[in-house]
């Protein structure tokens, strides 16, 4: 089983819609939890952190945390075709390590 | 403030040749990160080094590279000899300590021919 799993996609959501982005990890100890994009042909950005249960909004941006589940996801509301690109989920399993999820690719539709 | 900064951004040479990949991390962050991207295997951590300590190298491919942090505001990756497989995107991170977020630097895409 991998650390972090992520729905495979690609996800393709019209202009205005939200999408929905899902991820789930391994390790129950795990502590601090991250939404990454990242363009095309470009490095990973940091959009969300969250660190407990529950849901963090910023902007556009919702990221929601399920310790007992070993759940997160994020929402992109109002989906902008400036939002098209690759979400990677990262999840702490130690104090230094991030383990990645392979990457949702959002495909936003105008 | 500037962020993690990587040089080249580009690197192409020819198979056997020495390649070295350069990281200055965020000032004030005392973790930083080596990782390698490619389609198939996703990003995977190669190093960490911890004040300037290599803490972590298990993700090294093999003895062909090798990482060194000889003060705070810099870090190499090096690979000799170099071979058509370690074509990929090479990133430097770097963090606070503890369960902080990493903060990328731009990346080098490296073409060994």
């Amino acid at each position: 089983q991998k650390e972090v799993e992520q729905n495979s996609g690609p996800l393709s959501v019209p202009e205005g819609a939200i999408a929905s982005l899902n991820c789930t990890y391994s390790d129950r100890g795990s502590q601090s939890f991250f939404w990454y994009r990242q363009y095309s042909g470009k490095s990973p950005e940091l959009i969300m952190s969250i660190y407990s249960n529950g849901d963090k909004e910023d902007g556009r941006f919702t990221a929601q945390l399920n310790k007992a589940s070993q759940y997160v996801s994020l929402l992109i509301r109002d989906s902008q075709p400036s939002d098209s690109a690759t979400y990677l989920c990262a999840v702490n399993s130690n104090d230094y390590k991030l383990s990645f999820g392979a990457g949702t690719t959002v495909t936003v539709r105008a | 403030d500037a962020g993690v900064i990587q040089s080249p951004r580009h690197e192409v040479t020819e198979m056997g040749q020495e390649v070295t990949l350069r990281c200055k991390p965020i000032s004030g962050h005392n973790s930083l990160f080596w990782y390698r991207q490619t389609m198939m295997r996703g990003l995977e951590l190669l190093i960490y080094f911890n004040n300037n300590v290599p803490i972590d190298d298990s993700g090294m491919p093999e003895d062909r590279f090798s990482a060194k942090m000889p003060n705070a505001s810099f870090s190499t990756l090096k690979i000799q000899p170099s071979e058509p497989r370690d074509s990929a995107v090479y990133f430097c991170a770097s963090s606070d300590p503890g369960f902080q977020p990493q903060h990328f630097g731009d990346g080098t895409r490296l073409s060994i021919l």
